[in-house]
């Protein structure tokens, strides 16, 4: 299985170019989201997803969309990028039951904004 | 929202030292959950916790659900080069479908 893939691995954009960060997951997981980490920030939520057709906002949300068509896809849409969106993107998927939600990452995107 | 204090931030260890790494939170977590992140590359799951006073290990790796349910620690014993990463607690206040909220790593260097 390939897990939870990301699509491209690096990007460099130029400030107001938009873009779409792919995540694929082949393990029909239900539950998707992003989060992108800075130096000494941690991973911070900007996204997630319950199912298809349902996403909501986490802690980061400003300056990005997702929608949730399908189970396998997450899109992470940056419509006009600026400079503070300069991060490391990471998508991660999980099944959840009860509480036991373990969530599996992609190996990332890496995105400058120049 | 929740926050997750890790500490520390970095350790510099020598090869064969134990490690000892944890998270605090002023709100109760039904679950603890301890990555590791290697150069370039995404976090990976080590433990999960999910009741109040658990222990688990997982080969040289040890971690605890505090018995507050506002803690966990995780333990590397007799630590190798290939420890070397971000170690990441991350916790979750309600059912399986609420987000986790993660700490901000733990850089493990460890020196041979």
């Amino acid at each position: 299985n390939a897990g939870v893939t990301q699509t491209p691995k690096f990007q460099v954009l130029k400030t107001g170019q938009s873009m779409t960060l792919q995540c694929a997951q082949d393990m029909n997981h239900e539950y998707m989201s992003w989060y992108r980490q800075d130096p000494g920030m941690g991973l911070r939520l900007i996204h997630y997803s319950v199912g298809a057709g349902i996403t909501d906002q986490g802690e980061v949300p400003n300056g990005y969309n997702v929608s949730r068509s399908t189970t396998e896809d997450f899109p992470l849409r940056l419509l006009s990028a600026a400079p503070s969106q300069t991060s490391v993107y990471f998508c991660a998927s999980s099944s959840p039951s009860g509480a036991r939600n373990i969530q599996y990452f992609g190996a990332g995107t890496r995105l400058s904004v120049l | 929202g929740q926050q997750l204090n890790q500490s520390p931030q970095s350790m510099f260890i020598q090869e064969g030292e134990d490690v000892s790494m944890n998270c605090t939170s002023s709100s109760i977590f039904n679950t603890w959950l301890w990555y590791k992140q290697d150069p370039g590359e995404g976090p990976v799951l080590l433990i999960a916790l999910y009741k109040a006073g658990e222990l688990t290990s997982n080969g040289r790796l040890t971690a605890q659900f505090g018995i507050t349910r506002k803690d966990s620690f995780l333990n590397i014993s007799a630590s190798i080069p290939s420890d070397v990463g971000i170690y990441f607690c991350a916790g979750r206040v309600g059912g399986g479908n609420t987000p986790l909220v993660f700490g901000k790593g733990t850089r493990l260097s460890v020196i041979a």
